[in-house]
């Protein structure tokens, strides 16, 4: 079945930049998403890239696709205290229609000051 | 923006109660979703639905139920709560399953069963 695989921790100082990785197994997935999890909080929509891109910049956030490889990357940069969160990708489940996600284990970043 | 709202933030409740965590999206979505989160497990499915009163299992819908009378409101259930529920509790919608929108989140609700 569909799998996500996410790295669980990610330590990086203020000011570095920080690349999240996902790696999944279901190719036919139309959009790709990243959330944002605050302390305490539900899920954010941080940024998402549809499947025939390869790169999508929103301000420091740069979304990376490879298909071939399956693999998705989120690199915040100059990173700030602020970004301390957990990050999920998520994508649609197999080709139901039926909004379903399955999600990451989830990152979790530290920023260091 | 869409609105979803869940009802409690933190909640306790003694094992064997009857448990009912709700939920109420404002954007007229189709589709609603409640996950548990636990550390190290990330987001796990427990029960969507797709319409009034449809509903659908997730991947771990035992000991819960869920009700969906009205679009906007979906219910979860824990029938007989168990300590292994203690759990953070998020709700989802999303506007319909065909047009691959993303699903938006509830603040979640952590739930403790003493």
């Amino acid at each position: 079945g569909e799998d996500v695989e996410q790295s669980l921790f990610l330590s990086v100082r203020e000011g570095d930049s920080s690349v999240i990785n996902c790696t999944y197994t279901d190719s036919s997935s139309t959009y790709l998403y990243w959330y944002k999890q605050e302390p305490g909080a539900g899920l954010q929509l941080l940024t998402y890239i549809f499947s025939n891109m390869d790169m999508k910049q929103d301000q420091r956030l740069t979304v990376l696709l490879n298909k071939k490889d399956k693999h998705l990357s989120l690199r915040i940069a100059d990173t700030q205290t602020g970004d301390s969160a957990i990050y999920f990708c998520a994508l649609p489940f197999g080709s139901s229609n039926t909004g379903k996600l399955i999600f990451g284990q989830g990152t979790t970043l530290q920023v260091k000051p | 923006d869409v609105k979803v709202t869940q009802s409690s933030r933190y909640l306790v409740k003694r094992t064997g109660e009857k448990v009912f965590l709700e939920c109420v999206q404002d954007m007229d979505h189709e589709n609603m979703f409640w996950y548990r989160q636990d550390p190290g497990l990330g987001l796990r499915l427990i029960y969507f639905s797709y319409d009034v009163k449809m509903k659908e299992k997730g991947d771990i819908p035992e000991g819960y139920s869920v009700s969906r009378e009205k679009k906007e409101r979906f219910s979860l259930i824990l029938e007989s709560a168990s300590t292994n529920q203690t759990s953070m509790y998020l709700c989802a919608s999303t506007m319909d399953g065909a047009s691959n929108q993303p699903q938006h989140f509830g603040d979640g609700t952590r739930l403790s069963i003493l």
